[in-house]
């Protein structure tokens, strides 16, 4: 079975621009969560998707947002850049359930991340 | 809000020996889950380890082992054996198992080096 892909792996853009990151789960995956990954803040929650629904966010501004398309793929944006978005960003999808709690051999399986450096 | 710590953030072993990581955690949850994640030098996060809160017994992975002491909130890796392509990040996490909480609560993360 393939493994958790994000697009593309590397970007480099200007202050000011917005960004699409783009993450296809495993198949059958259901749940797709996102993270962001800095040297300061380390591993930060983003958000999680199932069935096309936001169920949960993290602490980020609304700059960052975020959509789950009906075969589970999913696309975060990041609108106005800042330096400080400079991060990787890592997907994880897992099979998820729908409005149940994480059952106990549920778990997050993540992609290479996307290295985004703001200029 | 929960809050994962590991107090060490760099760590060196020798090759064949034997390594043990902390972490404390703090939740006034009492059905949670607690992982030790992986993250060698390629980036890619690979998952080495899952516990239960409600299981008393320790989880086993191979060469991986955890010691649970939940009255406590303390969560060591105890890696075995330890292999040169065991040098990588370590990252302690937290997971909420009520509702549809998927999020990851993470620790600052241990680099681990194995040294030949």
């Amino acid at each position: 079975k393939a493994g958790v892909t994000q697009t593309p792996r590397y970007l480099i853009k200007t202050r000011g621009q917005q960004v699409t990151l783009s993450c296809s789960p495993i198949s059958g995956h259901r749940s797709v969560s996102w993270y962001q990954q800095t040297p300061g803040q380390g591993l930060q929650f983003l958000f999680e998707y199932f069935s096309e629904t936001q169920r949960n966010k993290g602490n980020f501004p609304g700059r960052f947002s975020g959509r789950q398309f009906s075969n589970s793929r999913s696309e975060m944006n990041v609108s106005t850049l800042e330096l400080g978005d400079s991060a990787l960003y890592l997907c994880a999808s897992s099979q998820g359930t729908s409005g149940g709690a994480p059952s106990s051999t549920d778990t997050q399986y993540f992609g290479p991340g996307t290295r985004l450096t703001v200029l | 809000a929960q809050t994962v710590t590991q107090s060490q953030p760099e760590m060196s072993v020798q090759e064949a020996e034997t390594v043990t990581l902390s972490c404390t955690y703090d939740t006034s949850e009492s059905n949670y889950y607690l992982f030790w994640y992986k993250q060698p030098p390629s980036r890619q996060m690979i998952l080495v380890i899952r516990q239960e809160a409600y299981k008393q017994q320790n989880a086993t992975e191979n060469r991986f082992s955890v010691n649970f002491q939940k009255a406590a909130k303390s969560f060591s890796l105890k890696i075995s054996d330890s292999q040169l392509g065991d040098t990588a990040m370590y990252f302690c996490a937290f997971s909420y198992s009520g509702g549809s909480n998927y999020k990851l609560t993470f620790g600052k993360g241990t680099l681990l080096t194995v040294n030949p």
